[in-house]
């Protein structure tokens, strides 16, 4: 199994334009995460799914944030619009039992 | 509010000392893990301690949970550079293993 997959690897935006940051999980793992890191907040979890169905996204910040699971095998995270304080790590995650598989994360800068 | 307080959160030392990590809380976890992060990367998970007072090694790395389940700590015994990284201890509340993470302990070791 290739692991969880993300992408983009790297993203440079501007200020107000939108993001959308792509998340496939290992194939029957049946939870998904989207984590933000930053050197200041740590990791913090923005939502999660359960078999495609957001479970609680109290920690998604504001309402330019919103995810999606359309199917079991994909997951998005977009910003609209985007703000220079979103720059970060964004990090997608899928679980089995107890264990989460981090993907390689989308770096994040917006100016 | 931080739930899991981690320390050091930095530490450098050199090759071939010992070290502790330490991740404390005031709340009882069902279970705790540790990961570790390198530069580029997502967590991946090192162990899972789940009984109270439970102790587990991973070759020079030792684990234990705390009897009251409320902390943990890691003992790395003759460091290596390659033990170099961010080291996340997460506990979890309940049987849903919903994470809540410490902020991280930033590990150098030096050749």
């Amino acid at each position: 199994d290739a692991g969880v997959i993300q992408s983009p690897r790297h993203e440079v935006t501007e200020m107000g334009q939108e993001v959308t940051l792509r998340c496939k999980p290992i194939s029957g793992h049946d939870y998904l995460f989207w984590y933000r890191q930053t050197m200041m907040r740590g990791l913090e979890l923005l939502i999660y799914f359960n078999n495609n169905v957001p479970i609680d996204d109290s920690g998604m910040p504001e309402d330019r944030f919103s995810a999606k699971m359309p199917n079991a095998s994909f997951s998005t995270l977009k910003i609209q619009p985007s703000e220079p304080r979103d720059s970060a790590v964004y990090f997608c995650a899928s679980r089995e039992g107890r264990e989460q598989f981090f993907g390689p994360g989308t770096r994040l800068t917006v100016l | 509010t931080q739930l899991l307080e981690q320390s050091p959160q930095f530490l450098s030392i050199q090759e071939g000392e010992n070290l502790t990590v330490y991740c404390n809380s005031s709340s009882v976890f069902s279970s705790l893990q540790w990961y570790r992060q390198e530069p580029g990367e997502g967590p991946v998970l090192l162990v899972t301690v789940v009984t109270g007072g439970e102790v587990k090694k991973l070759k020079r790395l030792t684990f234990q949970f705390g009897d009251a389940r409320k902390d943990s700590s890691l003992h790395i015994t003759a460091a290596q550079p390659g033990d170099t990284g961010l080291y996340l201890c997460a506990g979890a509340r309940d049987s849903n293993y919903q994470l809540i993470w410490g902020a991280g302990t930033k590990l150098i070791i030096k050749p």
